[in-house]
């Protein structure tokens, strides 16, 4: 089957400008992720969504990222007031909810670029 | 903060030779996943380890969990050129099934 999308590939905005990333996870996995992958360094976790429990958080870097997800299907991670330090391709993730661990199947990305 | 620490940081070989790539922890993890990511695409599962002192193997692959939990290894015999790309290892902390800590990975480059 498909799996999972994200868009848009690749995206440049102008620093103080507002960016949408959209994640499609495979269909079924109740779990959805969003990482951060910087040049040089590995993913850094910024939020997780499990079925309609309060989703996890802890990981996004500043009041300025936001993130949705409507029931068990599409994400947005939001990006408001862009930084340059914000430049990094954003990964998305959805995995069955299966002990003892969650296997997760990664996106392309979206690579941003902020100028 | 529990931290994985990979070596090497590059490693750039000719086809045909044998490589060991390294994940340490000072912090056990309930489970450890390989993965490799190749440019533009996103990481993809390899396998994950969970019992200490596991080994698994996947054709020219081999994995292993340290005894304590805290470390791994990934062993490619006889390197091809669609060998190359970044492999990283992610680790769950106890108490976590979801939450993968990653090392900032190994880019290995396998020449013809």
């Amino acid at each position: 089957g498909a799996g999972v999308s994200q868009s848009p590939s690749n995206k440049v905005t102008e620093k103080g400008k507002d960016v949408e990333l959209r994640c499609d996870p495979i269909s079924g996995h109740t779990a959805l992720y969003w990482y951060r992958q910087r040049l040089g360094q590995g993913l850094e976790f910024l939020i997780y969504f499990q079925g309609n429990s309060a989703p996890d958080k802890s990981g996004l870097p500043s009041d300025r990222f936001s993130a949705e997800r409507t029931g068990e299907s599409v994400s947005t991670l939001t990006i408001q007031r862009t930084q340059q330090e914000d430049s990094a391709v954003y990964l998305c993730a959805s995995s069955l909810q299966l002990r003892p661990i969650y296997e997760q199947y990664f996106g392309p990305g979206t690579r941003l670029t902020v100028t | 903060t529990q931290l994985l620490e990979q070596s090497p940081q590059f490693l750039s070989i000719q086809e045909g030779e044998n490589l060991t790539v390294y994940c340490n922890s000072s912090s056990v993890f309930s489970s450890l996943q390989w993965y490799r990511q190749e440019p533009g695409e996103g990481p993809v599962l390899l396998v994950t380890v969970v019992t200490g002192g596991e080994v698994k193997k996947l054709k020219r692959l081999t994995f292993q969990f340290g005894d304590a939990r805290k470390d791994s290894s990934l062993h490619i015999t006889a390197a091809q050129p669609g060998d190359t790309g970044l492999y990283l290892c992610a680790g769950v902390p106890g108490g976590s099934n979801y939450k993968l800590t990653f090392g900032k990975g190994t880019l290995l480059t396998v020449n013809p």
